[in-house]
């Protein structure tokens, strides 16, 4: 997607490991978003950011945490994955508060095993 | 209250028919109901989106058809074609919340036969 970049698009790790997936915009937009994605669940937000080094949870964050110390790129972490941590994840951007239309990424797949 | 429920889950249209997927909501202080498009492997992208001040908004063969005393809303696809299958997302948003993020629905998978 335009303007919008996530690496890697797959992972496979392991139980126990730590995982970082990377996020990077040439928008210059203000607002960053992580969902993940699961069949029967939609998508669920993890953490979001609203400038650089600001940032806060969303309704499933237990288990990652991010980073943003640039504009253009968003962090995310799982400090140790789980199989149940075995999902799509997505980054979105937006503009600012009023801005509806999110834009996302294409996703990284993440298997943990 | 944070909840949007999407049904139904999965959908099958014959080519030229009307797709429906209904969206319902808790919270009155939303205020923006837009809905996603997600192809295999893409992530999702904006579709089409209404706010409550209206009662139907229509682009194309997409209609959002708002039913605010009701808490509910859907998208209407019209003449629905082959290249119109795969995942949507209804999703409402409360500007000025503490958050202030989309919530989504859990998705519709939708096939449309030739």
């Amino acid at each position: 997607d335009a303007g919008i970049t996530q690496s890697p698009r797959h992972k496979v790790t392991e139980t126990g490991t730590p995982v970082t997936l990377r996020c990077h915009q040439t928008e210059n937009h203000r607002y960053m978003y992580w969902y993940r994605q699961d069949p029967g669940h939609g998508l669920r937000l993890i953490h979001y950011s609203y400038g650089v080094k600001d940032t806060d949870k969303g309704e499933v964050s237990d288990g990652y945490s991010v980073s943003r110390s640039k504009t253009e790129d968003f962090l995310l972490t799982l400090e140790s994955a789980t199989s149940s941590q075995t999902s799509v994840y997505f980054c979105a951007i937006s503009a600012d508060r009023a801005d509806y239309g999110y834009t996302f990424g294409s996703g990284t797949r993440l298997t943990v095993v | 209250q944070q909840q949007v429920k999407q049904s139904p889950q999965s959908l099958i249209v014959q080519k030229g028919g009307i797709s429906i997927i209904n969206c319902a909501y808790e919270n009155t202080a939303f205020d923006y109901f837009p809905w996603y498009q997600q192809f295999p492997g893409k992530g999702p992208a904006l579709l089409i989106a209404i706010r409550p001040d209206v009662s139907e908004k229509k682009e194309g063969r997409f209609t959002i058809s708002f039913n605010k005393s009701a808490k509910q809303f859907s998208l209407h696809i019209m003449d629905s074609q082959p290249g119109d299958s795969a995942t949507y997302f209804c999703a409402a948003r409360r500007y000025g919340g503490s958050q202030g993020n989309l919530i989504f629905g859990k998705g519709t998978k939708l096939s449309v036969k030739p």
